[in-house]
Formats: C-alpha cells, structure tokens, sequence
C-alpha cells in the first residue's frame, strides 16, 4: 500500500523558516518525482514544487510564488523528501502535501498524503 | 503560466444525475491533463490522467474528454460517494497549474 505520510508543520511567525517532510513506503521511491502541493484554508490547490528522479539528476522546479524561499529535496535512502522554507509570509499559511509524481514524459501525481498544516503568523 | 479556468464553480444535483464539468486551458495543453476528487478535510484523489484514462478503481461512471484548452469530467449516474469538490490540473508546462474547483453538492 502506497504511503506518504508529512511532518513538520505548525505555527511560525512572519519572515521565520520551517522544514517539512515526508516519508514514503509502499512503492520504490527512487523511481519517481515527487511533489509539494498546498491548500490554502478554504481554498483551492496550488503546486509548489517538484523534484526529479535520480535518471534526470534531481533537477528541481517551483512555483514563482516561492522560488528563491523554498528549496526541494530528497534523501532515497530514506525514502523521504523534504521541503525547506524560508521568510515565510502569510500568504504561505496552508495545508502542504506531498504528491507521488505519475507519468512518462510529463507528470502528474497520483498519491498523496494527509498533509501538514503551516500557520504563519504573529 | 496556463491558466485553467473551470465551471461551473458549484452544481447543484441529485443522485442519479449526469453531472459535467468544464475545464478551459489558457493555451493548448495537449491531453495532458488530470481530474482529481477533494472531500473536506481530506487529500486529494486521483482520478483521471492524459484527459481520459481512469485511474485503477476509479468507477467507470467517471469519464473526461477533450484536447487543447477544452475539457469535460462527466460523473453518468451521480452517487452519494461523488458529493465533493473537483479540480482539474494541466502537466503540459510548468508552473502545474490547477483549476479553481467545482463543487458538487446535494440538490
């Protein structure tokens, strides 16, 4: 059973950083990209970064809306990725998943976990 | 960045009902296009992939065409499980963009 499973959310002020994760089991980890995806409180989902797979040298992509402040990584043999973010700003307060990334040529993602809240506010 | 824009932003059906939903791309994203189904407080499932290929145990009530910046999720026979809000998203380009949702609620 595919399971990915995010950590390392709550509250944080304005301008503060936060490093979420997510750890994957039930499919081999190193095969796919992977995604973070979030969701704004009572609003619809925003993609915010993606990373590639080994075969495409963990190349990484964002979303112009954190480019600069949050970073994308991954660790296979913990079979987790991570998402460093940094001067957080209001507009981050979300709920943040990860997303498995399906595809061949372009990519979507099919699982994705429960989420982890971030609060960013004084 | 593409835009997707769907509608309605809410329908209104009941159990049995044909219910459609519209998806309009910005510019042209060839077929690569998803559907995903989002109940409150849950994450997001997957439904269809490449604009009209479902997803393994997905019902075969739900079915997406289209191509281009046009697209359809049509649910044939609404059932009390499908009552949820739907998005779809383009993976032709980045940024990956979402639509803004479509509400399916009880009528």
């Amino acid at each position: 059973e595919v399971r990915l499973v995010e950590s390392g959310g709550g509250l944080v002020q304005p301008g503060g950083s936060l490093r979420l994760s997510c750890v994957a089991s039930g499919f081999t980890f190193s095969d796919h990209y992977m995604d973070w995806v979030r969701q704004a409180p009572g609003k619809g989902l925003e993609w915010v970064a993606r990373i590639r797979h080994r075969p495409r040298s963990y190349t990484t992509e964002y979303a112009a809306s954190v480019k600069g402040r949050f970073t994308i990584s991954r660790d296979d043999s913990q079979n987790s990725v991570y998402l460093q973010m940094n001067s957080l700003e209001a507009e981050d307060t979300a709920v943040y998943y990860c997303g498995r990334g399906r595809g061949i040529s372009h990519y979507t993602f099919d699982f994705w976990g429960l989420g982890t809240l971030v609060t960013v506010s004084s | 960045d593409i835009q997707m824009t769907q509608s309605p932003s809410t329908v209104s059906a009941s159990v049995g009902d044909r219910v459609t939903i519209t998806c309009r791309a910005s510019q042209s994203i060839g077929t690569w296009l998803a559907w995903f189904q989002q109940k409150p407080g849950r994450a997001p499932k997957f439904l269809i992939y490449k604009t009209s290929s479902l997803e393994s145990g997905v019902p075969s009530r739900f079915s997406g065409s289209g191509s281009g910046t046009e697209f359809t999720l049509t649910i044939s026979s609404l059932q009390p499980d499908d009552f949820a809000t739907y998005y779809c998203q383009q993976y032709n380009d980045y940024p990956l963009t979402f639509g803004g949702g479509t509400k399916v609620e009880i009528k």
